[in-house]
């Protein structure tokens, strides 16, 4: 099955920063990979979608790269605000074109 | 238009009780998903229903949960005696089948006492 890192539990940066979360994984490549954005108590807000063939996706101050070689997902936040402050969590298809499999998250925390 | 719901928000129970959760999915998506999300942990998922297709519930862990999937639409999730390594926030989610681009509900957070 496929074993997905997120590279950290918790990152903090300064507000006006360009955060940079990691997303590694093993076996096989997934066709697409997605970022999810949750706040405490809530369930996830899909954010973006990269599909294998992709190497980048852009939205606003949002960016997904997708490396199949490194087998890796890089997610960045630029110009970061304390409102960006939650938790990431990427999601790779499960190889069956029809579910998710979720990594455990990284909790950002943007401050002044 | 309407997101997916999810009630009760909050359910205590004693252990070795039943419990059923619900779930309304977004109107005309055929997917729907259930995922079990314990304090400070990534989401696992359970189980998973496509249209008329058999669900796939290789995530259940255990015989005491099964879910049902009445008329492509509402869902429920049920757990039989529960234990309290059921307690966890229980998060539902529905989707168009291409992409797959999930909705969350809210969530049930279950207590098991």
């Amino acid at each position: 099955s496929q074993k997905i890192e997120q590279n950290s539990e918790a990152l903090n940066i300064q507000e006006g920063k360009t955060a940079t979360l990691t997303c590694n994984y093993t076996n096989y490549s997934p066709a697409y990979l997605q970022w999810y954005r949750q706040d405490p108590g809530r369930g996830p807000v899909f954010l973006l979608l990269i599909r294998e063939n992709e190497k980048e996706k852009r939205k606003e101050r949002l960016k997904v790269t997708f490396d199949t070689t490194l087998k890796q997902s890089l997610f960045h936040i630029t110009a970061s605000q304390p409102a960006d402050s939650a938790t990431y969590l990427c999601a790779l298809e499960d190889g069956t074109a029809s579910k998710l499999t979720f990594g455990t998250g990284t909790r950002l925390q943007v401050t002044l | 238009g309407a997101g997916v719901s999810q009630s009760p928000s909050n359910k205590v129970t004693e252990k070795g009780k039943d419990v059923e959760l619900r779930c309304d999915p977004i109107s005309g998506h055929t997917a729907l998903y259930w995922y079990r999300q314990s304090l400070g942990q990534g989401l696992e998922f359970l189980i998973y229903f496509q249209g008329n297709s058999a669900p796939d519930k290789s995530g259940l862990p255990s015989d005491r949960f099964s879910a049902e999937r009445t008329g492509g639409s509402v869902s429920t999730l049920t757990i039989q005696r529960t234990q309290q390594e059921d307690s966890a926030v229980y998060l539902c989610a529905s989707s168009l089948p291409v992409y797959n681009e999930q909705f969350f509900g809210p969530g049930t957070r279950l207590t098991v006492l």
